[in-house]
């Protein structure tokens, strides 16, 4: 079964911190990983995509690892500021695209 | 170039009417994919179409739900007979090939009463 788990639920940290969300997948076979951004009540944004044959991948204040044979993601925030609160999806492509529950952030002023 | 485009972006529909969403993908993705959001939940597949083919309805509810994408025109998610559980956020996304990167549209939310 492939499923897609993130821990943890949700993480609240103070301004200023670096943070690691991460993502386990149960399949290895993907095709590639995603991370998005979504707002409350809003739509997603696309941060990050990891193709299966690459290891990394940075955008700013952030960096994206993918470990295939162990099934894993991990998103690194560094120096976290209150406007990076929102909950962060990871998704991972095999012949469809299986989404995380999530990790609800909140960064405190 | 705009991003993709949902209509609309509210909509509220009695139990047992009609809902029709609308997803214009991003120009030159030929592309579509459909995912629900429920209250509490996380993001579920429900369609991948092409234009003109449904490539894969493995998350499509069997009954009530259809979807296209005509040649010409906006990918259309049809939920019949709608009752209080479809009450969700409906999100389309584009991409230009199979499995490249699918971009989200700002999604539908639908409450019926």
């Amino acid at each position: 079964k492939q499923e897609v788990t993130q821990i943890p639920a949700a993480l609240s940290v103070p301004e200023g911190e670096n943070l690691v969300l991460n993502c386990s997948f149960t399949d290895s076979a993907i095709y590639n990983l995603q991370w998005f951004r979504q707002d409350p009540g809003k739509g997603l944004t696309s941060l990050l995509l990891i193709q299966s044959s690459q290891r990394e991948q940075t955008s700013g204040r952030l960096n994206a690892s993918l470990d295939k044979s162990s099934g894993r993601s991990t998103l690194y925030i560094a120096a976290s500021q209150p406007g990076d609160s929102a909950t962060y999806l990871c998704a991972v492509t095999y012949n469809d695209m299986r989404f995380g529950a999530g990790t609800r952030l909140t960064v405190k002023p | 170039n705009a991003g993709v485009m949902q209509n609309p972006r509210h909509l509220v529909r009695r139990r047992g009417q009609e809902a029709r969403l609308r997803c214009s993908p991003m120009k030159g993705h030929s592309h579509v994919y459909w995912y629900r959001q429920l209250p509490e939940e996380g993001l579920k597949f429900m369609v991948y179409l092409q234009k003109e083919n449904i490539i894969d309805e493995s998350g499509m509810p069997k009954e009530r739900f259809s979807a296209e994408f005509p040649k010409e025109g906006p990918s259309i998610l049809r939920i019949q007979q709608v009752v209080r559980g479809d009450s969700a956020a409906y999100f389309c996304a584009s991409s230009p090939g199979n499995m490249d990167e699918q971009y989200f549209g700002p999604g539908t939310r639908l409450t019926v009463t």
